[in-house]
């Protein structure tokens, strides 16, 4: 059974960094294939998505935050972190990790996600 | 980044309708093209995947088609569990892109 759980603090401040830990079970980050990413969705709008991580520690990122994110992997711990710095009200969010698998040669997908953890930037 | 623009944003239909959605791609993106249904609270879930592919469990009504820059996700039947916002996202290159939802609400 592949579960997936974020994990990091719900009240940031203006300014302040956000480090958030995605812990997952049933799969490794190990295996080609396999990475785990990102995505986060402010209150009612639409899905954004942030950063990916890929089993060969290849890193991929959204261009328009990619100045303030760092994606990295613990593949003992099966841990993701992202981290993002300077942190603004407008990224208030619910912020997913998922993982993504690849279907054949090319084709990605995110196939489990985990519940989302709500991030509120105010001071 | 490549646009992913879905149409309608929004509909209201009633059980046992037949629901198409397209969604349309800002450059040509092969059949990389995958569907999720999200429910108010929840994660998003994978519907279909590679354009028309379904993924394991998701039942049989769902069926998604299209390549290069159009493509439609349809429900055969609507079922009270599908009134959701279902989304379109591009898997072509990075960064993913998602579309901006369509919510289907019942009538």
């Amino acid at each position: 059974q592949i579960t997936l759980k974020e994990s990091g603090p719900t009240l940031v401040k203006p300014t302040q960094t956000l480090t958030l830990t995605c812990t997952f079970s049933g799969f490794s980050l190990s295996t080609s294939g396999v990475g785990v990413g990102w995505i986060r969705q402010p209150p009612g709008k639409a899905l954004e998505w942030l950063a990916l991580i890929y089993w060969d520690d290849d890193k991929r990122y959204s261009p328009s935050l990619k100045s303030r994110l760092t994606i990295t992997k613990d593949t003992s711990k099966n841990q993701v972190l992202l981290k993002m710095t300077n942190m603004d009200p407008v990224d208030t969010a619910t912020y997913y990790c998922a993982r993504s698998a690849r279907s054949g040669t090319y084709s990605w997908m995110a196939d489990y996600w985990g519940q989302g953890t709500l991030v509120t930037v105010s001071s | 980044d490549i646009q992913m623009t879905q149409s309608p944003s929004s509909l209201s239909a009633s059980v046992g309708d037949r629901l198409t959605i397209t969604c349309r791609a800002s450059q040509s993106i092969s059949s990389y093209l995958n569907w999720y249904q999200q429910k108010p609270g929840k994660a998003p879930k994978l519907l279909i995947y590679t354009a028309s592919s379904l993924q394991s469990g998701v039942p049989s009504r769902f069926s998604g088609s299209g390549s290069g820059t159009d493509f439609t996700l349809t429900i055969s039947s609507l079922q009270p569990e599908d009134f959701a916002t279902y989304y379109c996202q591009q898997s072509y290159t990075t960064p993913w892109t998602f579309g901006q939802g369509t919510k289907v609400e019942i009538k």
